[in-house]
């Protein structure tokens, strides 16, 4: 099936600072690209959704400027957690579809962790 | 608003007894129902959809599910499980937006966890 990379897979960072999420599709071109938040042993939040050469759709009660979300190419989508805080801890998914009508794929997650 | 229901926390089995997993959904047009598999720290595995067609659906791994209209349940099964089949498992349904039906976001239910014992 169709990869989905993304990097780094676990960051630690100082409160106040700004961390960058990456998430590539490996062999595919991937139009729209999903970004998701996971809590412990809870389901998956939607945050944004992101189409390639466009602004983020973001969800209800997402600030998007504390969550900045470029999606510069068909092969790349990049997450900013912007100015971050210990609450902003949590696991990190994003996802990508390979054309609409299929199933999405789904990086393998970033642990961050704020402190 | 489509949505779908998982109503296991978890699901204890022994190894090499059968697994089910169940989901219920809640659609307004044709449900397109999907499950994945998260292990710990991991993103999710794609495991099998149902779009159309056959009730019957085969995945990954030796999963299958059965799609119930009737039911409206789509519950995850395998004949024999693994120890190795330990992990959280959601069940999803593709929003559909009109009109032009395109595809929207996934909505995952809250997922179940399987424990597996040797």
């Amino acid at each position: 099936g169709a990869v989905v990379s993304q990097h780094p897979s676990r960051v630690i960072c100082k409160s106040g600072t700004s961390v960058k999420i990456e998430c590539r599709s490996l062999d595919f071109q991937a139009t729209t690209m999903f970004w998701y938040r996971q809590f412990p042993k809870q389901s998956l939040m939607l945050m944004a959704t992101s189409n390639e050469g466009s602004k983020a759709t973001y969800e209800q009660g997402v600030e998007k400027d504390k969550f900045l979300i470029n999606h510069a190419s068909l092969t790349l989508s990049t997450l900013t957690v912007t100015s971050a805080h210990p609450e902003d801890s949590s696991f990190y998914i994003c996802s990508a579809l390979v054309k609409p009508g299929t199933e999405a794929f789904f990086g393998q997650g970033t642990r961050l962790t704020v402190v | 608003a489509q949505s779908v229901a998982q109503p296991e926390d978890q699901v204890n089995v022994a190894e090499g007894n059968p697994l089910t997993v169940k989901c219920t959904y809640s659609v307004s047009g044709n449900p397109y129902l999907f499950w994945y598999v998260q292990y710990p720290n991991r993103g999710l595995q794609f495991l099998l959809k149902y779009i159309t067609g056959d009730n019957l659906v085969k995945g990954s791994y030796g999963f299958e599910a059965e799609f119930n209209k009737s039911q409206t349940s789509f519950h995850l099964k395998k004949p024999s499980a693994l120890v190795s089949d330990s992990a959280l498992y959601f069940c999803a349904v593709r929003d559909i937006i009109p009109p032009t039906d395109s595809w929207g976001k996934l909505q995952f239910g809250a997922g179940t966890q399987v424990v597996v014992t040797p």
